[in-house]
């Protein structure tokens, strides 16, 4: 199984703070990375795939990179409903998931 | 606009077997280019795809969790089915039905997630 680990697990950070959440493969993916946020309560809700590929209707603040084995999902300028869960899955064989990064309020 | 509708008991008891269905409106299973996977959520944990299953019947499970996964679909339903035997509180989740794309076949991510419905085992 292809393991998925996700850095930090949490992290405080302000409205309008530029964040980065980390995603390392243990095996080469190639780009077959999505990105999902989670509030609480709620289903996860897809925000990139194919690494780097902005789900319809995802705010433009969202953005991916990556390939291989690193990946990273950032959010360029914080805003309130930006406060959650964020999780990454690959897709290279079944599909296994990050153990997420919880955003906080700072 | 794409929905899906988890349902089934909210309480199962140890040893028996866990049953979900998973009703999808606004689009039909049976039109291909997507499997229709379930996936849960430990309490305050991360996320653990199960398995899917294509229209067509094939499916595909989770080894972790294969031994005691079934997978159905009825596409004159629309409508496609969870059965996880032999529970213990260790199955306590919420568990999501979920629509993944198929691109040249390949399973990829999940675009459309059911609200979730929370299953404890139990006595």
């Amino acid at each position: 199984a292809i393991r998925m680990t996700q850095s930090p697990s949490s992290f405080s950070a302000s409205t309008g703070d530029r964040v980065t959440i980390t995603c390392r493969a243990s095996q080469g993916i190639s780009s077959y990375l999505a990105w999902y946020q989670q509030k609480p309560g709620k289903a996860p809700k897809l925000l990139i795939y194919a690494a780097s590929t902005l789900q319809s209707g995802v705010p433009s603040r969202f953005s991916g990179s990556g390939s291989g084995t690193d990946f990273t999902l950032t959010i360029s300028c914080l805003q309130s409903e930006d406060f959650a869960t964020y999780y990454c899955q690959q897709y290279y064989s079944y599909p296994g998931f990050g153990q997420g990064t919880k955003v906080e309020i700072k | 606009q794409v929905q899906l509708q988890e349902s089934g008991p909210g309480l199962v008891k140890p040893s028996q077997t866990l049953s979900l269905t998973c009703t999808v409106s606004g689009g039909s299973i049976s039109s291909g280019g997507y499997y229709w996977s379930w996936i849960r959520q430990h309490p305050g944990k991360g996320l653990e795809w199960i398995g899917y299953i294509y229209y067509s019947g094939s499916t595909y499970y989770n080894p972790s969790l294969k031994s005691r996964v079934t997978i159905s679909v009825d596409t004159s339903k629309n409508q496609f089915s969870l059965k996880l035997s032999s529970v213990t509180a260790a199955d306590t989740a919420v568990y999501y039905c979920a629509r993944e794309r198929s691109i040249f076949g390949v399973v990829t991510y999940f675009d459309y997630w059911g609200q979730g419905t929370l299953v404890t085992v139990s006595s």
